[in-house]
């Protein structure tokens, strides 16, 4: 199974500031996800980001407030630009593997204050 | 499109009842459906996978589901519950097809009672 490692596993931001997450894999992969958690809720994908393409954003996000970088097949930030509290959540990155399970990191928890 | 709904977003069980979290999904292609569980601060463990062969899925900790599809359900299940057994529950749809994003439930969460 991917071994993902995320950085920075948390971090206390001031609004206003932006602050980029790393998502590194043991393997290469093809398409790799950006969720996010808030508090006391479920997942939601922000976005798929697939090397060597622009990221593919869902209903609600956007590449202005969430910027991915994708340089190569092990490899993605997500940057979470010009915060305010509302932003405080887990961020996790997945990547899919074998074409039937998905593996995540441990997650950022991003406090805004 | 695919969708997940779990019913229920709060279960109690006392330790050693049975525990029944449901899940229900919608899927325009054979979908791929997961359990997660989620203990406080940490993150997401897989607990089983159906992934199109035996309907009856077994996973870690004691825990199963079977898959039905005239319900399009995938309900969880445990003979006796354990207090570890207390935690964030996520059921989970993706495919194969349009890039295998996993779509998640809004979660259940189990509480044990001694």
């Amino acid at each position: 199974s991917a071994v993902i490692s995320q950085k920075p596993s948390r971090d206390i931001c001031q609004r206003g500031t932006s602050l980029t997450i790393q998502c590194q894999v043991d393997s290469q992969v093809t398409m790799m996800f950006w969720y996010r958690q808030q508090p006391g809720q479920s997942l939601t994908l922000i976005a798929t980001a697939n090397q060597g393409s622009e990221a593919t954003y869902e209903s609600g996000f956007v590449i202005d407030k969430f910027p991915i970088s994708r340089p190569n097949l092990t490899f993605s930030t997500l940057t979470v630009s010009n915060m305010s509290p509302e932003d405080s959540s887990i961020y996790l990155c997945s990547v899919e593997e074998s074409g039937t399970e998905a593996f995540f990191g441990q997650g950022t928890r991003l406090t805004v204050v | 499109a695919q969708s997940v709904t779990q019913l229920g977003s709060h279960v109690s069980v006392s330790e050693g009842a049975l525990v029944l979290l449901r899940c229900n999904y919608s899927s325009s292609v054979p979908p791929y459906l997961f359990w997660y569980v989620q203990y406080p601060n940490q993150g997401l463990q897989l607990l089983l996978k159906y992934t199109s062969a035996a309907t009856l899925v077994k996973g870690i900790n004691g825990f199963e589901a079977e898959f039905k599809k005239s319900e399009t359900s995938f309900h969880l299940t445990k003979p006796s519950a354990h207090m570890s057994d207390a935690a964030e529950y996520f059921c989970a749809v993706s495919s194969n097809t349009g890039g295998f994003k996993t779509i998640f439930g809004a979660g259940t969460r189990l509480f044990v009672k001694a």
